[in-house]
């Protein structure tokens, strides 16, 4: 199995300009997750999604952050418009159940300046 | 209170020792617990899940739970350099299954 794949890997962009992060989790998973690691923060959960369907996104921090799940194989995260504070890895994560173990994408690494 | 919390480190071990990394949490109705290893600039690489008391082997990891006393510990015998890393834990909270992660120990393992 390819895992979990992210694009793209980095991103540099300025304040400003709309962000789109993609992840296509690994074939057969019913859960998605999306987070956001920081040396300061750590990993924090942002949003995650069961049968294409968001579960909780009380983990966004503001309305400039949404997430959609079109189909089982296919998922963003946009960040609209995006700031210097959102600069971070932003990784996605898959399992076959929402208790069960996690698998990452590779991330990407989103700076704004 | 965090609700999984680890000791942030860094924890120093000799090569060849047993390192030993703890982790506590605070819902005593989760019931799977998971070990993950992360590179420095890497993502989160799963090593072990627990889901009943005692100990799960694999290998040179060894996983230890203890739900009486809300503590799951990960142990590496036989420790190597490559073995460097920050190990992150997570819990599955009851209410709602979604993984609550602790802050990670970053472990240096010493040739």
């Amino acid at each position: 199995d390819a895992g979990v794949i992210q694009s793209p890997r980095h991103e540099v962009t300025e304040m400003g300009q709309e962000v789109t992060l993609r992840c296509k989790p690994i074939s057969g998973h019913n859960s998605l997750f999306w987070y956001r690691q920081t040396m300061m923060r750590g990993l924090e959960l942002l949003i995650y999604f069961n049968n294409n369907v968001p579960i909780d996104d009380s983990g966004m921090p503001e309305d400039r952050f949404s997430a959609k799940m079109p189909n089982a194989s296919f998922s963003t995260l946009k960040i609209q418009p995006s700031e210097p504070r959102d600069s971070a890895v932003y990784f996605c994560a898959s399992s076959l159940a929402l208790d069960s173990e996690q698998y990452f994408g590779p991330g990407t690494r989103l700076t704004v300046t | 209170q965090k609700e999984v919390e680890q000791n942030s480190g860094p924890l120093s071990v000799p090569e060849g020792a047993i390192a030993s990394l703890n982790c506590t949490y605070s819902d005593r109705g989760s019931q799977s617990f998971f070990w993950y290893r992360q590179y420095s600039g890497k993502s989160p690489e799963l090593i072990m899940f627990i889901y009943s008391n005692g100990d799960k082997e694999d290998g040179r990891f060894t996983a230890q739970l203890n739900k009486a006393s809300q503590y799951v510990s990960l142990l590496i015998r036989d420790s190597q350099p490559s073995d460097s890393a920050t190990y992150l834990c997570a819990v599955a909270r009851r209410s709602n299954y979604q993984l609550i992660w602790g802050a990670g120990t970053k472990l240096i393992i010493k040739p």
